[in-house]
């Protein structure tokens, strides 16, 4: 699986929009991008996930580059219950598909 | 929909006593899940991948004796940890992901478990 860079940590008012980079130059054509979150003392959160496209759901919306070489999580409207760890992981899925986690961006949300 | 329902929340267990962890698909069948382990203020990382009717996958470095998974359903997977030691606390926890007919379905992952070997 491609491994990821994220940045160690963000801070982001309360109502503004949190932008959250990822890189994964070394993802191969079969890989998505996924998005989780993890709250303290729980267990994470699946966001979203893309291939090619930009995504959006309920939660957020994923901008993958077009050389799919990075990719940015946005949350429009940030809450202080957006505050938590964020993992990006590049991933096969397959029946078999794991999820291979690194350290992550700790986003703090702040009034 | 697609809830992972993992039990007991929390356990304290006295050295070398062995402590089972159930790992539950809701509302889905399950034929693959995994099992993670997280150390305060680290990542999680991937101890192994639960097959239903077959042996699971473990990461390397894991050890199989003692970390013993049984995924005898396709909607139970049990981890036990036997003659558990004080550094085998930890927060274990475990995902599974919507197979079949329900499509392109990522991962969902249970609440944890926090184990605490005296």
């Amino acid at each position: 699986d491609a491994k990821t860079t994220q940045p160690t940590s963000m801070d982001c008012a309360e109502g503004r929009a949190a932008n959250l980079p990822c890189n994964h130059s070394t993802i191969s054509g079969n890989e998505y991008v996924y998005w989780y979150r993890q709250i303290h003392s729980q267990g994470p959160q699946y966001i979203i996930h893309g291939l090619k496209n930009n995504e959006t759901n309920e939660m957020a919306s994923l901008i993958i580059t077009e050389d799919r070489k990075s990719s940015t999580l946005i949350l429009p409207h940030a809450t202080l219950r957006d505050t938590a760890v964020y993992y990006c992981i590049a991933a096969i899925y397959n029946q078999g598909g794991k999820l291979i986690f690194g350290q992550g961006t700790e986003l703090s949300v702040k009034p | 929909g697609a809830v992972v329902s993992q039990h007991p929340s929390w356990v304290i267990c006295k050295s070398g006593t062995s402590v089972k962890i159930e790992c539950r698909s809701l509302d889905f069948q399950a034929t693959t899940m995994f099992w993670y382990r997280q150390f305060p203020k680290q990542s999680l990382m991937l101890m192994a991948t639960s097959n239903e009717g077959s042996k699971a996958t473990y990461e390397q470095g894991v050890e199989k004796d003692k970390f013993l998974i049984n995924h005898a359903s396709l909607t139970l997977s049990t981890l036990t940890v036997t003659s558990a030691h004080p550094e085998d606390s930890s927060f274990y926890i475990c995902s599974a992901r919507v197979e079949g007919a329900r499509g392109n379905q990522p991962q969902h992952f249970g609440d944890g478990t926090r184990l605490s070997i005296l």
